[in-house]
């Protein structure tokens, strides 16, 4: 178990270019979570999946954002045309399914500097 | 929709001492968890401590309690016998048991909390 994986841990990125992050998590986690930090702030939740279905979206997420988990194990989020406003840290996270109580694990994060 | 409010922004406190941090929430369920979670600057979110809504009896977990006031709807984390490597941001989490918002955190704006040696 090496924990939660996420890559690059930053990136910077001009306005009006995509980036994608990609997150692995704990491997017998069929929950996966993404979450958006900015300074100062607790995380704010963006998209939930269970195995590779995608059944719940913030308003946050915006059509310019777009989360994928193809298999059911590792998950890419991608923003388009990035704005200022999308600098933030991205976390991901995940969990077992079976009880709601389960402890959800953070990965260390991608940080984004849109410039 | 459930929110979660930490109205101590910064907190310090001398090694070795005691220091408790405040969190309170609303909600109109009754089944739920609340969590506190440790965002050391390596910037990982830790999970502290959890409790669950249904039982009386206050989460411990080492040097770290919680005094869970259902009615009051307040969670506040005790750190008992600080230690540096306590400095973090300490965050207050609420989760719902049943329903479609089970599946998510939600978090307050988090306390800092710097440990004087």
């Amino acid at each position: 178990d090496t924990g939660v994986s996420q890559n690059p841990r930053h990136k910077i990125t001009k306005r009006g270019q995509n980036v994608t992050f990609r997150c692995d998590p704990i491997s017998e986690h069929n929950r996966l979570y993404w979450y958006r930090q900015t300074l100062g702030q607790g995380p704010e939740f963006l998209t939930y999946f269970q195995n590779e279905a995608q059944l719940e979206k913030s308003r946050l997420l915006s059509d310019r954002f777009s989360a994928e988990r193809p298999k059911g194990s590792f998950s890419t989020l991608e923003i388009q045309r990035t704005e200022q406003g999308d600098s933030a840290m991205y976390l991901c996270a995940s969990s077992l399914a079976w009880d709601s109580g389960n402890t959800i694990y953070f990965g260390e994060g991608s940080w984004l500097t849109v410039v | 929709a459930q929110t979660v409010t930490q109205s101590q922004p910064e907190m310090s406190v001398q090694e070795a001492e005691t220091v408790t941090l405040s969190c309170t929430y609303d909600t109109s369920e009754s089944d739920y968890y609340l969590f506190w979670y440790k965002q050391p600057p390596s910037r990982q979110m830790i999970l502290v401590i959890r409790q669950e809504a249904y039982k009386q009896q206050n989460a411990t977990e080492n040097r770290f309690s919680v005094n869970f006031q259902k009615a009051a709807k307040s969670f506040s984390l005790k750190i008992s016998d600080s230690q540096l490597g306590d400095a973090a941001m300490y965050f207050c989490a609420y989760r719902s048991r049943t329903g479609g918002s089970a599946r998510q955190l939600t978090f307050g704006s988090g306390t800092q909390l710097t440990v004087l040696p």
